[in-house]
């Protein structure tokens, strides 16, 4: 399953499939960009990240995608299980700031 | 447990008092860093400390928020006088990187519910 940028909150994809969460960030000059996983009740979990001198980076099932031409970051997640099921977010830091701005996340429903 | 401490979970108060929250950061941390989250919405920055120095505030951040870090340990927020639109949760987080862009380690976070 595949959800575009922001205007498709909700994405829901079979147990086993392979997921991809989009994020279109705000602005050219950002220079380090990560993925968060939030669970209800809890406070964001840390996923992957990357640093804008990439363009892939990869962890376990995991692997973010960043296209500065287009202001684009995708998160991929490989044979997506029940524990998956979240709400993503992406978070950018623009320079001279020391903080991340995030954007308004994504939905995961993973269908058994 | 070594991870981003927040307490309490919950509080709920009425509209006019003040309440305030704890954060103990991840020990060796020398950033911590305060959020606030809606419902359905990501997390929006407050204010960010190095050590025991306040380094950045939000606009969000009005003359009711206060944040301390006294000893460069923990953090506290106090919010005076809370409106009902101080209802959210308040992250807390913390970072040991140096440079610019750095992975975040937040807390479970309060739950604030203003009546």
């Amino acid at each position: 399953g595949e959800n575009v940028g922001l205007h498709l909150p909700t994405l829901s994809v079979q147990e086993g499939d392979n997921s991809i969460i989009n994020c279109a960030y705000s602005n050219s000059a950002s220079d380090y960009f990560i993925w968060y996983k939030q669970e209800s009740g809890k406070g964001p979990q840390f996923i992957i990240d990357i640093r804008s001198n990439m363009d892939k980076r990869q962890g376990q099932r995991v692997t973010v995608l960043l296209n500065k031409t287009v202001k684009h970051l995708s998160l991929q997640i490989a044979a997506t299980q029940p524990g998956d099921s979240a709400v993503y977010f992406c978070a950018e830091n623009i320079p001279p700031a020391r903080q991340l701005t995030f954007g308004s996340g994504t939905q995961l429903t993973v269908l058994p | 447990d070594t991870g981003v401490s927040q307490n309490p979970r919950h509080k709920i108060t009425k509209r006019g008092q003040n309440v305030t929250f704890r954060c103990d950061p991840i020990s060796e941390h020398n950033r911590l860093y305060w959020y606030r989250q809606t419902l359905g919405q990501g997390p929006e920055f407050l204010t960010y400390f190095q050590n025991e120095a306040q380094l950045e505030k939000s606009r969000l951040l009005s003359d009711r928020f206060s944040a301390e870090r006294p000893k460069g340990s923990f953090s506290t927020l106090e919010i005076q006088r809370t409106e009902q639109g101080d209802s959210a949760m308040y992250l807390c987080a913390s970072s040991s990187a140096q440079g610019l862009g750095e992975k975040l380690f937040f807390g479970s976070g309060t739950q604030l519910s203003v009546l």
